[in-house]
């Protein structure tokens, strides 16, 4: 299993474009999460989905957007790219709800927006 | 609202033993006490998982007393290679309530 991969690994984005990075898993997980973290700081979640069809907004959700089509998809549309949103953007997959369960990270994609 | 608390930051020598503690507020009755660990330019990664008492696997082991308002990830004899940071994530009371993690544990290892 390639587990959760994340495109593209690197991004630079002008002040008031929008782009997609792109989220999959193979695990057949029900449960995942978009995450951004700013230099020395935490995880904060922006939007997750309990499964395909289903999605809700997390703790910092302006400036985004998700869909979940498929089980094993999970994009994150930025729109109108504002430097604020210069972060590291995790995107994360759990067979079980995140209190009970095990969460699956991918490797991140670094934006910044300039 | 569930809230945990950890240390910012932890220096410990190369071979000893290293606790990070974490006191869990309001945790709920059904909620389990699960740790991260997340190097630079990596995505944070599972390392253990508890309900109470003592668990241990081939990483660390979890410590949680009987009343769960804490709980210690002991890391025994750490290398360089256990430098950084450790996440007790809390449940947070937005929405259906999700994950959050904080600033963690900064674990720096000296040789």
């Amino acid at each position: 299993n390639a587990g959760v991969t994340q495109t593209p690994k690197f991004r630079i984005l002008k002040i008031g474009q929008s782009m997609t990075l792109q989220c999959t898993q193979d695990m057949n997980h029900n449960y995942m999460y978009w995450y951004r973290q700013d230099p020395g700081m935490g995880l904060k979640l922006i939007y997750y989905s309990v499964g395909a069809g289903i999605t809700d907004k997390g703790e910092v959700p302006n400036g985004y957007n998700v869909s979940r089509s498929t089980t094993e998809d999970f994009p994150l549309r930025l729109e109108l790219a504002a430097p604020s949103q210069t972060s590291v953007y995790f995107c994360a997959s759990s067979l079980e709800p995140d209190d009970s369960g095990e969460q699956y990270f991918g490797p991140g994609t670094r934006l910044t927006v300039t | 609202l569930a809230k945990t608390t950890q240390p910012i930051s932890m220096d410990s020598y190369e071979g000893q033993e290293v606790n990070i503690t974490c006191s869990h507020n309001n945790i709920a009755t059904n909620d389990y006490i699960t740790w991260y660990q997340q190097f630079p330019s990596q995505g944070p990664r599972f390392i253990i998982q508890g309900y109470k008492t003592k668990v241990t696997n081939e990483v660390a082991s979890l410590f949680i007393p009987a009343d769960r308002k804490s709980s210690t990830l002991s890391l025994p004899r750490v290398s360089l290679s256990d430098t950084a940071v450790y996440y007790c994530p809390r449940i947070s009371n937005f929405g259906n309530e999700k994950l959050t993690f904080g600033t963690g544990t900064r674990l720096t290892i000296i040789p």
